[in-house]
């Protein structure tokens, strides 16, 4: 069974501090991993994606890292700001039979305190 | 460029009571279109996409339909609302073209009551 697991549930880190997400998939077979910032009561929306051969990809100050062999990935954000306080998603997805299958985690709720 | 529209925005309904939710997306032609669920403390569930027009493809089974009557419309339907069908729905697109990217609409939230 295809399963995304994100951790923590929940952070809440200071204004100015860095912090990192982790994400650890059960998907197979492996497309892209994408990481989507979700502002409460909006809709998700994208960070970064990263295929298989893709170890890093910056976004401004978000950096997300893939390690397809141990199937984990972190979103690293850097210098947090208030604006920053979101759930952060990430999203693992397989290609099978012509379809593209996405596996959704919980997120992480990031909250930044001034 | 590319937006994409839901409406409404927020909506209460009492048990029992039908559903209609839209999603229109404008700059594009032919997209793949996708209704999600969110509920709280829980992922994204994904419970229909579309390639095109008419073709409507279920993930769960639920009292949910979905249709697609133009190519840029996708519409979220029940006939009869559960307590369960609370939740946030989101519409989202992604060009026939690419592999990747989705992009998602502001989404609705529903209370069943």
């Amino acid at each position: 069974k295809n399963q995304v697991e994100q951790s923590p549930q929940s952070l809440i880190i200071l204004e100015g501090k860095n912090c990192t997400l982790q994400c650890n998939y059960t998907v197979s077979p492996f497309s892209n991993l994408r990481w989507y910032k979700q502002d409460t009561g909006r809709g998700p929306v994208s960070l970064t994606i990263m295929t298989f051969s893709e170890n890093t990809k910056s976004n401004g100050r978000y950096t997300a890292t893939l390690d397809a062999d141990t199937k984990q990935s972190s979103l690293h954000i850097t210098a947090s700001q208030l604006s920053d306080s979101a759930s952060y998603i990430c999203v693992v997805s397989a290609w099978g039979f012509g379809n593209e299958k996405l596996t959704f985690g919980t997120g992480t709720r990031l909250t930044i305190i001034p | 460029s590319q937006t994409i529209h839901q409406w409404p925005a927020t909506l209460v309904q009492p048990v029992g009571s039908p559903l209609s939710l839209e999603c229109t997306v404008e700059g594009t032609s032919n997209p793949n279109l996708y209704w999600y669920r969110q509920a709280a403390g829980r992922g994204l569930q994904l419970l229909f996409y579309s390639v095109g027009i008419g073709q409507i493809s279920s993930e769960v089974p639920q009292n949910l339909s979905a249709s697609r009557p133009q190519d840029r419309q996708f519409i979220l339907s029940s006939k009869k609302l559960l307590l369960s069908d609370s939740g946030f729905y989101l519409c989202a697109w992604n060009p026939t073209s690419t592999d990747y990217e989705q992009y998602f609409g502001p989404g609705t939230r529903l209370t069943v009551t």
